[in-house]
């Protein structure tokens, strides 16, 4: 069974582009979480999403940053205008529903480089 | 301030040694879940421990959380170079299940042969 799938697995961008993340969560999956993790600092929740509703956004970055989980197809994260501080890696999980129990699996991330 | 404290930040063992990395946590943990990280790759998930007083075992690995359900540790027994990598304890600290998880900074588990 295929894991959380993201790609591409490496991003680089020039400062003022669009950079689009996506993930497939495992089979069998609803729910969706990104997170952020820059040098230092560790991981960061930024948004949980459900098929086509977005849960929990109270991580994401007010400009610039949005997600969405379409009923058909993967989770996009997109950031637009890309500034040299938003070279991260990006993790995508999932679970199969919400709740205490249920453990969320990761991906191999996404590494965006702004230039 | 940090919401989870992991101590040590990083350790360096020689194989065949045993450690502990431990997780701790000014407010109630509602689910606490270790994973370990290679360098430039994702988490792998380890152990999830919901209730105080609870362990969990896993081959090498027991995960203990406490009875006031603020701290949690991780024990290898018996390092080996395969056990290497980013130890990162996640929590749910909202209780509700629904949000995403406050992680610590990690520890940094070096096994020198």
């Amino acid at each position: 069974n295929a894991g959380v799938m993201q790609n591409p697995r490496h991003l680089v961008r020039r400062r003022g582009q669009e950079a689009r993340l996506r993930c497939s969560p495992m089979k069998g999956h609803s729910h969706v979480y990104w997170y952020r993790q820059l040098p230092e600092e560790g991981l960061k929740f930024m948004v949980y999403l459900q098929k086509e509703n977005i849960i929990d956004e109270s991580g994401m970055p007010k400009e610039r940053f949005s997600a969405e989980f379409p009923k058909e197809g993967p989770s996009i994260l997109r950031i637009q205008q890309v500034v040299r501080g938003d070279s991260a890696a990006y993790f995508c999980a999932s679970s199969p529903f919400s709740g205490p129990k249920q453990p969320q699996h990761f991906g191999d991330g996404t590494r965006l480089s702004i230039l | 301030s940090q919401e989870l404290e992991q101590s040590p930040q990083s350790l360096i063992v020689q194989e065949g040694k045993n450690l502990t990395i431990n997780c701790t946590s000014s407010k109630t943990l509602y689910g606490l879940y270790w994973y370990k990280q290679k360098y430039g790759e994702g988490l792998i998930f380890l152990m999830m421990l919901q209730k105080g007083g609870e362990e969990k075992s896993h081959e090498k690995i027991t995960a203990k959380l406490d009875e006031k359900k603020q701290q949690s540790s991780l024990h290898i027994t018996a390092s080996q170079p395969s056990h290497a990598g980013i130890y990162l304890c996640g929590a749910d600290m909202s209780g509700g299940g629904a949000d995403g998880l406050t992680f610590g900074k990690g520890t940094h588990l070096i096994i020198q042969p």
